[in-house]
C-alpha cells in the first residue's frame, strides 16, 4: 500500500512569488491535514480537509490556502512568499476522526 | 492559547537504560494523546496513542496518561541506539484529526 506522496520534495522560491504543494493521501484515507515545521516553532497546524471540505484551520494568514479534490488529493498554496515561510510542509492523511496521522516525506520550501 | 510543552533535551541515556519522556498540555478537555517519533531528516511516525488514564504498553514502549495532572509520558525500556530521534507529543484539541504538537524532545542513546 503506497504511503502519502508529496510533491515537489524540494523547491526554492523568491520573495513575492507563490507556490503550490501537492499531496496524495493513502488510498482510502479521506482526511488530509497540512502542517508547517520549522526549527523554532516545531510542527504547526495549517488546515484539515475531509471530503473536499475544510473542517479546521490553524492560525496562519490568508496567504496560506488549500483545497481537496474529489479523489482526496490535496493542494496547498502560499501566495506572496516571505522569508519566514521557509519550512518543511508536511501533509498527513488519516481514515477517520483520530489523531493517527500518516505523514508524507514533506516539501521543503526555501524562500530567498 | 492551547499548548503542549516538552523539554527540548537532548535526553542522553546509555544503551539498555529506560528513557523517560514527558509532556504537559493546557487544554483540560483533551481526550486523545499521541507520541510520534521523528528521525533526523524524516517525517514523523506514530508510535503510541493513549486515550484513558493509566498505562498502555506496546513492546518496549509504555505511554502513561494522567488527565487530572494534564500529563503524558512515554517510557522506552531497553533503549537502543536506533531509538535516537526526536519524540513529539501530540494532543487532539481541535476535534477531527487536528493535533497540537509539542516541539519535541531529542533522545540520544549511546552504545
Amino acid at each position: 500500500k503506497a504511503g502519502v506522496t508529496q510533491t515537489p520534495r524540494y523547491l526554492i522560491k523568491t520573495r513575492g512569488q507563490q507556490v503550490t504543494l501537492s499531496c496524495s493521501p493513502i488510498s482510502g484515507h479521506r482526511s488530509v491535514s497540512w502542517y508547517q515545521q520549522t526549527p523554532g516553532q516545531g510542527l504547526q497546524f495549517l488546515f484539515e480537509y475531509f471530503s473536499e471540505t475544510q473542517r479546521n484551520k490553524g492560525n496562519f494568514p490568508g496567504r496560506f490556502s488549500g483545497r481537496q479534490f474529489s479523489n482526496s488529493r490535496s493542494e496547498m498554496n502560499v501566495s506572496t512568499l516571505e522569508l519566514g515561510d521557509s519550512a518543511l510542509y508536511l501533509c498527513a492523511s488519516s481514515t477517520r476522526n483520530t489523531g493517527e496521522l500518516f505523514f508524507g516525506e514533506g516539501s521543503r520550501l526555501t524562500v530567498l | 492559547q492551547k499548548e503542549v510543552e516538552q523539554n527540548s533535551g537532548p535526553l542522553s541515556v546509555p544503551e539498555g537504560a529506560i528513557a523517560s519522556l514527558n509532556c504537559t498540555y493546557s487544554d483540560r478537555v483533551s481526550q486523545s494523546f499521541f507520541w510520534y517519533r521523528q528521525y533526523s531528516g524524516k517525517s514523523p511516525e506514530l508510535i503510541m496513542s493513549i486515550y484513558s488514564n493509566g498505562d498502555k504498553e506496546d513492546g518496549r514502549f509504555t505511554a502513561q496518561l494522567n488527565k487530572a495532572s494534564q500529563y503524558v509520558s512515554l517510557l522506552i525500556r531497553d533503549s537502543q541506539p536506533s531509538d535516537s530521534a526526536t519524540y513529539l507529543c501530540a494532543v487532539m484539541m481541535g476535534g477531527y484529526s487536528t493535533l497540537t504538537f509539542g516541539k519535541g524532545t531529542m533522545l540520544l542513546v549511546s552504545p
